[in-house]
């Protein structure tokens, strides 16, 4: 089936830092999507991406979805040690019909923030 | 709103046991989606409901799994008999279309089986 590999697996930075990770597929996807989790919750969306090129902010993140369509990255700027988590990317292949929900998510990439 | 509540948040049980999985989505959601997260496969969609009907249950591994939803506010993921390799968190998540994948997510119930 379809995979998204992202990375990196894990990053750990200083407090103040910028944070960039991103999102690969062999395939073509319609919606990205980025989510956090926290330790012993589930998966909070932060920003979705509905067409080829298009950039959003949400405070201090930006997310990008990749004009070919099989990428996305996520950056982080001036990090604080409440943006520890791990980050997931998804994709969404098409927009409708019986594929609606079935996302695919990438491994995570874990994130630690000194202070 | 209360979000997606899950229960129970923790299950320890023997292999062989029934386990029952509870999830009340969020009100006026019609997509319900059951996850199981693992450190070796990550996130994998089991199964997901559309207006209380299963529309895809691809993801489920195999016939001790079974999931309902016999109201709009209520679904249930069962697993009989229960294995150690089912030991994971399970999610449940709901949505409406009209969100745009905007996936609620519930706080999970980390399942193990001894």
């Amino acid at each position: 089936g379809q995979q998204l590999n992202q990375s990196p697996q894990s990053m750990f930075i200083q407090e103040g830092e910028d944070v960039s990770m991103n999102c690969t597929s062999s395939s073509i996807f319609n919606t990205w999507l980025w989510y956090k989790q926290e330790p012993g919750e589930g998966p909070v969306l932060l920003i979705a991406l509905y067409k080829a090129g298009e950039l959003t902010s949400n405070g201090r993140l930006t997310a990008q979805f990749g004009i070919t369509r099989k990428d996305s990255f996520l950056n982080i700027s001036a990090s604080i040690p409440s943006d520890v988590g791990i980050y997931f990317c998804a994709g969404l292949p098409n927009a409708g019909g019986t594929s609606y929900g079935k996302l695919t998510f990438g491994q995570g990439t874990i994130l630690t923030v000194h202070p | 709103d209360a979000g997606v509540i899950q229960s129970p948040r923790h299950e320890v049980t023997e292999m062989g046991q029934e386990v029952t999985l509870r999830c009340k989505p969020i009100s006026g959601h019609d997509y319900l989606f059951w996850y199981r997260q693992t450190m070796m496969r990550g996130l994998e969609l089991l199964i997901y409901f559309n207006n209380n009907v299963p529309i895809d249950d691809s993801g489920m591994p195999e016939d001790r799994f079974s999931a309902k939803m016999p109201n709009a506010s209520f679904s249930t993921l069962k697993i009989q008999p229960s294995e150690p390799r089912d030991s994971a968190v399970y999610f449940c998540a709901s949505s409406s279309r009209r969100s745009l994948y905007g996936y609620t997510f519930g706080s999970g119930t980390r399942l193990t089986v001894v």
